[in-house]
């Protein structure tokens, strides 16, 4: 199973949007609802900031926002703080019954 | 709260054996999907593997018949045994609790370091 494709690196300037895309296939990110987003600061494990594609748990800013269309998901950052700068991930359940993650995306708030 | 506490990881060497655990509390352990997921040093996050409430499993393929996923939930607590580990085998382990097939809880990590 090959990772996700994320490009490795986004900037925005505080106060800017910012989305990361993540592309996989019609056996993972397109076929499924079940499409993920985690936040990983150096140092430290990930965070969940989606779940199911647009969903975001408790306590995650509604800064963050969700999105899929056919075999590419979306994360979009709105009004770009600097406490946003960290990795973010991607991750998909599969039609292997298993799951995948994303390369990785670096945000770097200017 | 939910809290994951992973530990057993070390420096072995290469074909080496090790076998982390991941100590669970804040939930009823038994009732949820368990997932170990790996970042090796300055690279991505690897999914591993998962284990059901119903004791079924599922590896990726990069450590199918090496590792091992199980638990005893009479000790709330989730295993991984390793065998045959290799030096791209070197990373920090997560353990994650499942919801909505997304790895809701994170552990702090253990680092398994594998090199002569």
């Amino acid at each position: 199973q090959s990772a996700l494709t994320q490009p490795a690196s986004v900037s925005g300037s505080p106060g800017q949007s910012i989305t990361i895309s993540c592309t996989g296939t019609s056996s993972d990110v397109g076929g499924y609802n079940h499409v993920s987003w985690y936040q990983q600061h150096p140092g430290k494990a990930p965070k969940l900031m989606i779940y199911e594609v647009n969903n975001r748990p408790s306590g995650v800013s509604n800064r963050f926002s969700g999105s899929k269309s056919g075999n590419t998901a979306s994360l979009t950052i709105s009004g770009l703080q600097a406490e946003d700068e960290a990795d973010y991930y991607c991750s998909s359940y599969t039609s292997s019954i298993t799951y995948v993650f994303g390369t990785g995306t670096k945000v770097t708030v200017l | 709260q939910v809290q994951l506490v992973e530990s057993g990881g070390g420096v072995v060497q290469p074909g080496g054996s090790l076998r982390l655990s991941c100590a669970a509390s804040g939930f009823t352990f038994s009732s949820y999907v368990m997932h170990w997921v790996r970042q090796a040093p300055g690279k991505g996050l690897e999914w591993m593997a998962f284990i059901r409430s119903d004791g079924s499993y599922k590896y990726a393929d990069s450590v199918k018949g090496r590792f091992t996923i199980s638990t005893d939930n009479s000790k709330n607590t989730l295993y991984l045994q390793m065998n045959s580990l290799r030096a791209e085998d070197t990373a920090v382990y997560y353990c994650a609790k499942d919801r909505s097939w997304a790895f809701w809880y994170w552990g702090q990590g253990t680092l398994v370091t594998v090199s002569s």
